[in-house]
């Protein structure tokens, strides 16, 4: 079955600091990934996608992040944290095998970034 | 170029009425996906339309209906509602083509009530 772990539920970090939210996926064959995001009472947010080649992306608000294959990892990171990243992210999958447009979404990881 | 717009955004229904929920997707959008948000259960894929046909549905149980119009804009229904259908409805638009990397535009959402 294809699936999306984000193993932390939060995530605190002090402004300025560096900031890292983890993914893994269990997911067959070819796929894309993704990183959302969602502020409060709002919709998701595209944040940034991995297709082929580099492994690390680069996206909106200074965010990136690093595919790594073997350890099926998607970690979305900043290198200096402002107050308002924080929000609700979301990584997501889309296996292409199926040729369905659906995403698989992990659980959600609540950032909170420190004054 | 306007996002995607959702109908209501926020609504209180009571438990045995239904519901219908309205889309609109980006102009040249043709793809368009609703997913269901809930603080429990996370983001789950209801169902997807393309060209006014389901193309993919999710698990849910036979209540939760949709269809799109030949404008792309698309409707969902949810019907003898249940206090668990409580939740924010999210619409996604994306323009299916060769090139298509799946990326998704959601709207900022229905929020719905079932007392």
């Amino acid at each position: 079955a294809q699936s999306v772990a984000q193993p932390e539920d939060q995530v605190n970090v002090a402004e300025g600091n560096p900031l890292t939210v983890k993914c893994t996926y269990s997911v067959s064959g070819n796929l894309y990934l993704f990183w959302y995001v969602q502020y409060p009472n709002r919709g998701l947010q595209f944040l940034l996608k991995y297709i082929t080649g580099d492994n690390l992306v680069k996206g909106s608000y200074g965010f990136e992040a690093e595919f790594n294959k073997s350890q099926t990892s998607f970690h979305l990171k900043k290198p200096s944290a402002l107050v308002s990243d924080s929000a609700l992210y979301f990584c997501a999958v889309r296996p292409l095998q199926t040729g369905a447009n659906n995403l698989f979404f992990g659980t959600g990881t609540r950032l909170t970034v420190i004054p | 170029k306007a996002g995607v717009t959702q109908t209501p955004r926020y609504l209180i229904k009571t438990r045995g009425q239904q519901v219908t929920l309205s889309c609109s997707p980006i102009s040249g959008h043709r793809s368009v996906s609703w997913y269901q948000q809930t603080p429990g259960q996370g983001l789950q894929f209801l169902f997807e339309y393309f060209s006014e046909t389901q193309r993919n549905k999710g698990n849910f149980p036979g209540r939760f209906s949709g269809r799109q119009f030949s404008n792309s804009r698309s409707e969902m229904n949810v019907s003898t509602l249940e206090l668990g259908d409580s939740a924010l409805y999210l619409c996604a638009s994306s323009f299916l083509a060769e090139t298509n990397t799946g990326e998704l535009f959601f709207g900022e959402g229905s929020r719905l009530t079932v007392l």
